[in-house]
């Protein structure tokens, strides 16, 4: 059971638009910035977005991410068969023992 | 350009040990915290450990608190886990990630990841 709660799987059309949640506590997202993870099939996860909403060199304009209280959301416009990935959220969560970082359990994009 | 590079896994037996080496390059290495992310086959992500830039500060997942100790040589630009009494459940391929600021707890993201090394616990 992660601490943070992603939806299992999303699906879309190419083109189209998703959306991926991410639901936490006051303790994790609500007081800390969310971070945002794709993982390629057999391939080491690569940070799409940091600080909530802020896009490292190199990741397009198509992924974009947002807080609000203790809930975050990444969305993904003019979906690509190569989106195809799973997607994970993670953050500080001070309510562990000295503090950790916590993950969501990951949601699988399909790209219809 | 800024690579790390995981070794040292491997198949071991429970209750025995083993060290994992991540070499870095490409970044000045003792300005940023890092960590080791884990990732069993087929499940997500768990965050194993994070040590801050000048080791100062050192933190675990209460998983393998007590057993797993992390350690960096900013001379090397080398971190390291030295993972003891392992356990079954502690079969993973783990991952060596930079953070994106000096200090662990004050986590914002991991912005770069090894290829990771797998580690399999088992008679």
């Amino acid at each position: 059971q992660s601490v943070l709660t992603q939806p299992p799987s999303v699906s879309a059309a190419p083109g189209q638009k998703v959306t991926i949640s991410c639901s936490g506590s006051s303790s994790n997202i609500g007081n800390n910035y969310v971070s945002w993870y794709q993982q390629l099939p057999g391939t080491a996860p690569k940070l799409l977005i940091y600080d909530n909403n802020k896009r490292p060199s190199g990741i397009p304009d198509r992924f974009s991410g947002s807080k609000s209280g203790t809930s975050a959301t990444l969305g993904i416009t003019g979906l690509q068969t190569g989106d195809e990935a799973d997607y994970y959220c993670g953050t500080w969560d001070s309510s562990l023992s000295a503090g950790g970082v916590v993950f969501g359990g990951g949601t699988k994009l399909t790209v219809l | 350009e800024v690579q790390l590079v995981e070794s040292g896994g491997g198949l071991v037996q429970p209750g025995r040990s083993l060290r994992l080496s991540c070499a870095a390059s490409g970044f000045t290495f003792d300005d940023y915290a890092m960590h080791w992310v884990r990732q069993a086959p087929g499940k997500g992500l768990e965050w194993v450990s994070g040590i801050s830039w000048n080791s100062g500060s050192i933190g675990y997942a209460d998983s393998v608190k007590g057993r797993f100790t992390i350690s960096r040589d900013n001379a090397k630009n080398s971190l390291y886990l030295q993972m003891n009494s392992l356990r079954a459940e502690d079969t993973a391929l783990y991952y060596c990630a930079k953070d994106k600021g000096g200090y662990f707890y004050d986590h914002h993201a991991f912005d770069i990841w090894g290829q990771g090394t797998m580690v399999t616990v088992s008679s």
